[in-house]
């Protein structure tokens, strides 16, 4: 069974309107994180947590915030969209941080008209 | 500051062929190096990683890629590949602390 699961798998959401996109995982990892992805480029981390109630800024956080309820759940917000963030965006989790294997969600593609 | 590139946006082999894709990176310290892979329509999965110990790592599906610390590269091989390897990969380097992904290279196997 997939260890990370994100929903919705797709959205299309209005300039200006709240989104959210969750995270889900059954590995017991204690560190989860948020990236995005543009066309041609590679991930950016946006926001990443290492333990639940607790969230970090990544290297592009603005227009994001992070919600960590859980040990394996993970949330992103954007509450007003903007065109520019459309993207397809990433969850994953590892067991120690960043220098270990991450394990990734399938990713969620968001398109802002 | 950290970066990784990988020159290479597209490579094309023909199936059976040996393959080498490039990736080269700047960091101060001592790096964890990854390899990544993404199909279509899926998340990244691991290929490789190294930190230390014999500069050449192995990983699944006869991949391998090569440390070469004078150099700053970590280049990605495999001696044949199949047309199941076609997919986007990514190198990404570490310190612990901050993670920089390629750009990916993205590989067809033709027939």
């Amino acid at each position: 069974e997939a260890a990370v699961t994100q929903s919705p798998r797709s959205k299309v959401a209005v300039t200006g309107g709240k989104v959210t996109l969750s995270c889900h995982q059954t590995n017991n990892h204690d560190y989860m994180y948020w990236y995005r992805q543009d066309t041609g480029h590679g991930l950016r981390l946006i926001h990443y947590s290492y333990v639940a109630d607790s969230t970090e800024k990544g290297d592009i956080p603005d227009g994001y915030k992070a919600s960590r309820p859980s040990q394996e759940n993970f949330s992103l917000i954007l509450e007003l969209a903007s065109l520019s963030q459309t993207a397809v965006y990433f969850c994953a989790s590892s067991l120690l941080g960043l220098q270990d294997t991450q394990y990734f969600g399938p990713g969620t593609r968001l398109l802002v008209l | 500051a950290q970066s990784v590139t990988q020159p290479d946006a597209r490579v094309t082999v023909s199936e059976g062929a040996s393959l080498q894709l490039r990736c080269k990176y700047s960091y101060s310290g001592t790096p964890y190096l990854f390899w990544y892979v993404q199909y279509p329509r899926q998340g990244l999965q691991l290929l490789l990683k190294y930190y230390s110990g014999d500069p050449v790592v192995q990983g699944v599906n006869g991949f391998e890629a090569e440390f070469i610390k004078s150099n700053s590269s970590f280049h990605l091989r495999k001696a044949s590949v199949h047309w199941s390897d076609s997919a986007v990969y990514f190198c990404a380097v570490t310190g612990g602390y901050k993670v920089v992904f390629g750009s990916g290279t993205r590989l067809l196997v033709s027939p």
